[in-house]
């Protein structure tokens, strides 16, 4: 059975804080490895997608990077602020394209 | 471009009744996928489309019946709703490994 687990499972920062999180994938037949955000009573919009092990991703205080021998990425926000506060999804694809979810991380900045 | 539309964005249904969720899309892509987004449990594909004509069970099937006519439209159905139906339910598309999301159906099931 394939699991994608993330922890923590739900995340509390004050505005300015630097923050991480993980998402832990089977280390055989991996495809890619995707990272969403998902804000309340929106649909999840990809972040990032990484393929190669040592990968990293940046887009402006959002980071990501990619163990795929170990199975595990984490990603970072650098100085969170409120309108990051979403539940951050990865999922996993394996090399027989199947997609697999993680049950997310719930990240609130508070203001 | 709409991008991925879903319809109806709410709905209760009673023990029994059946129902179909409609997902269109105008991307042009070939894969489409139905989830549901359970508190705790993430994202689980209930049934995806490889390409027009084509459809496989996913994780979670029991119980829902999908539909690919075309390229564009891939529909969900609920032919008996259970309770344990009740949840949000995405459909979604995918180009180069990437999916991109409708904007969901929250289906209560009393």
């Amino acid at each position: 059975i394939l699991n994608v687990e993330q922890s923590p499972q739900s995340l509390h920062v004050q505005e300015g804080d630097s923050t991480n999180f993980t998402c832990s994938f089977p280390s055989s037949n991996f495809y890619a490895l995707h990272w969403y955000r998902w804000e309340t009573a929106k649909s999840p919009e990809a972040l990032f997608v990484m393929t190669l092990n040592g990968d990293e991703k940046k887009k402006g205080r959002i980071s990501a990077t990619l163990n795929t021998k170990e199975g595990y990425s984490y990603l970072y926000i650098k100085g969170s602020q409120p309108e990051d506060s979403a539940t951050y999804l990865c999922a996993f694809k394996t090399s027989y394209d199947k997609v697999i979810f993680g049950p997310g991380t719930s990240l609130s900045v508070i203001p | 471009n709409a991008g991925v539309t879903q319809t109806p964005k709410f709905q209760v249904l009673k023990t029994g009744q059946s129902m179909t969720l409609q997902c269109a899309q105008d991307m042009n892509h070939n894969s489409m996928y139905w989830y549901r987004q359970d508190p705790g449990m993430g994202l689980r594909l209930i049934y995806y489309s490889a390409s027009e004509g084509t459809t496989d069970k996913g994780e979670v099937p029991n119980g829902y019946n999908v539909s690919r006519l075309n390229k564009r439209e891939f529909s969900l159905r609920l032919e008996s709703a259970a309770p344990s139906q009740t949840s949000v339910y995405f459909c979604a598309t995918q180009e180069n490994s990437e999916q991109y999301f409708g904007p969901g159906t929250r289906l209560t099931v009393t």
